[in-house]
């Protein structure tokens, strides 16, 4: 079946521009996560959306990062007025309602701010 | 777990042996584990779970291992091939969270 897919792929920018990363968890995955991933570093949390419930937003670096999931399904990541330092992959990944369940990632986003 | 930042460990193996990668977890309390293979510009994929009331889970050539009281993961991978060349990192999860820790990885290189 249908995996986590994000868009777009790949995304150069540059500083001070805005970007947006989307993401489509695999249907009936109520739980969405994103995480960032530098170079050679492990897998950094960013945000939580699960169902209707209010999102878990305590790993966004900064007020600049900002994530919406419309419809309980596709999500966007948008990133304002971009830095160097946000050159990064951007990974999401979606898991079924209960804890202690697998999570399944997409591809990335692999972002960078020139 | 702690950033070796662009250093991860090496584990340079034979294609065709056995190729063991470990993980030190860091929550006791954690209960619910996987592995992930993470090849060169592709998302993380999973390879295999384990819960903490098993020891020892069995998949298509890999092996997960868990000692409980030295919060030890070892993932064994049979017969290595050169597809197997990837980071592989171990993530946890307390079942009563939703939040998991991820190690940093262990790359894999297959020598032919």
């Amino acid at each position: 079946g249908a995996g986590v897919s994000q868009s777009p792929s790949n995304k150069v920018t540059e500083k001070g521009k805005d970007v947006e990363l989307r993401c489509d968890p695999i249907s009936g995955h109520t739980a969405l996560y994103w995480y960032r991933q530098s170079l050679g570093q492990g897998l950094e949390f960013l945000i939580y959306f699960q169902g209707n419930s209010a999102p878990d937003k305590s790993g966004l670096p900064s007020d600049r990062f900002s994530a919406e999931r419309t419809g309980g399904s596709v999500s966007t990541l948008t990133i304002q007025r971009t830095q160097q330092e946000d050159s990064a992959v951007y990974l999401c990944a979606s898991r079924t309602a209960g804890f202690g369940e697998t999570q399944y990632f997409g591809p990335g986003t692999r972002l960078l701010v020139l | 777990g702690e950033s070796v930042g662009l250093h991860l460990p090496t584990l340079s193996v034979q294609e065709g042996d056995n190729s063991i990668i470990n993980c030190a977890y860091s929550n006791s309390a954690s209960d619910y584990f996987i592995w992930y293979k993470q090849e060169s510009g592709k998302g993380p994929q999973f390879i295999i779970d384990i819960r903490s009331n098993m020891d020892k889970r069995q998949g298509q050539r890999v092996t997960v291992l868990l000692n409980k009281t030295v919060k030890h993961l070892s993932l064994q991978i049979a017969a290595t091939q050169p597809g197997d060349s990837a980071v592989y990192f171990c993530a946890e999860n307390h079942s009563g969270t939703y939040k998991y820790i991820f190690g940093t990885g262990t790359r894999l290189k297959v020598l032919a």
